[in-house]
């Protein structure tokens, strides 16, 4: 069994839709949970951290982890299409990494 | 120059050329980082270094050797490689290589990488 599970989608969408991308994992002491962003010919970079259970908001995203059922979720609220980009969900330790949701959010 | 640079950005290469892979860091972390990322596969975390020391080696065949000779730059040296190798070669750093600050890691743009 993978570490970390993502589906890789792509996953289309039009602009201003709720955008969900999840991932679980199998590993019940991970404690810090990541999501990253990668632009297409650009690396990752860092977009939401969480540690241990509980949402966390900053501006359109909410990380959610929910270490009782070992899921975390990512929302987007109102997308935009400069959110089209391929999402990686990563959980510690060694920051194991799923292999990523292509987004596109469509005008 | 901030964050993480790359050096090249693409590279072709011939499985019987050596070259080297450049990373710099202007973050004044004292971690860093080489992954692998090809098509459809998760990131594979290849080398760590803390404080120019090799701390992990995540079982990568020989054909690829990491140098850092500073905490603010890391080389990947590559010889003899394969088609397979053909892939998407990251470089990250973090403030340190544990804890929870280890997870917050700024990448590079990657060099993209094929093996002919």
């Amino acid at each position: 069994q993978k570490e970390v599970e993502q589906d890789p989608g792509p996953l289309s969408v039009p602009e201003g839709a709720i955008v969900s991308l999840n991932c679980t994992y199998s590993n019940s002491a991970f404690q810090y949970f990541m999501w990253y962003r990668q632009y297409s010919r650009k690396g990752p970079e860092l977009l939401m951290y969480t540690y241990s259970s509980g949402n966390k908001e900053d501006g359109r995203f909410t990380a959610q982890v929910d270490k009782s059922s070992k899921y975390i979720s990512l929302f987007i609220r109102d997308s935009q299409p400069s959110d089209s980009a391929t999402y990686l969900c990563a959980v510690s330790r060694q920051l194991t990494f799923g292999s990523g949701t292509q987004l596109t959010v469509l005008p | 120059e901030t964050g993480v640079t790359q050096t090249p950005r693409h590279l072709v290469m011939g499985m019987t050329n050596k070259k080297s892979l450049k990373c710099e860091q202007h973050l004044g972390h004292n971690a860093m980082y080489w992954y692998k990322q090809s098509a459809k596969k998760p990131l594979e975390l290849m080398f760590v270094y803390s404080l120019e020391e090799r701390v992990e080696n995540n079982s990568v065949p020989s054909r690829f050797s990491p140098e850092c000779p500073n905490s603010s730059h890391l080389f990947l040296h590559l010889h003899t490689l394969q088609p397979e190798d053909s892939a998407l070669y990251l470089c990250a750093s973090s403030p340190v290589a544990s804890g929870g600050a280890r997870e917050t890691q700024y990448f590079g743009p990657g060099t993209r990488l094929l093996v002919l």
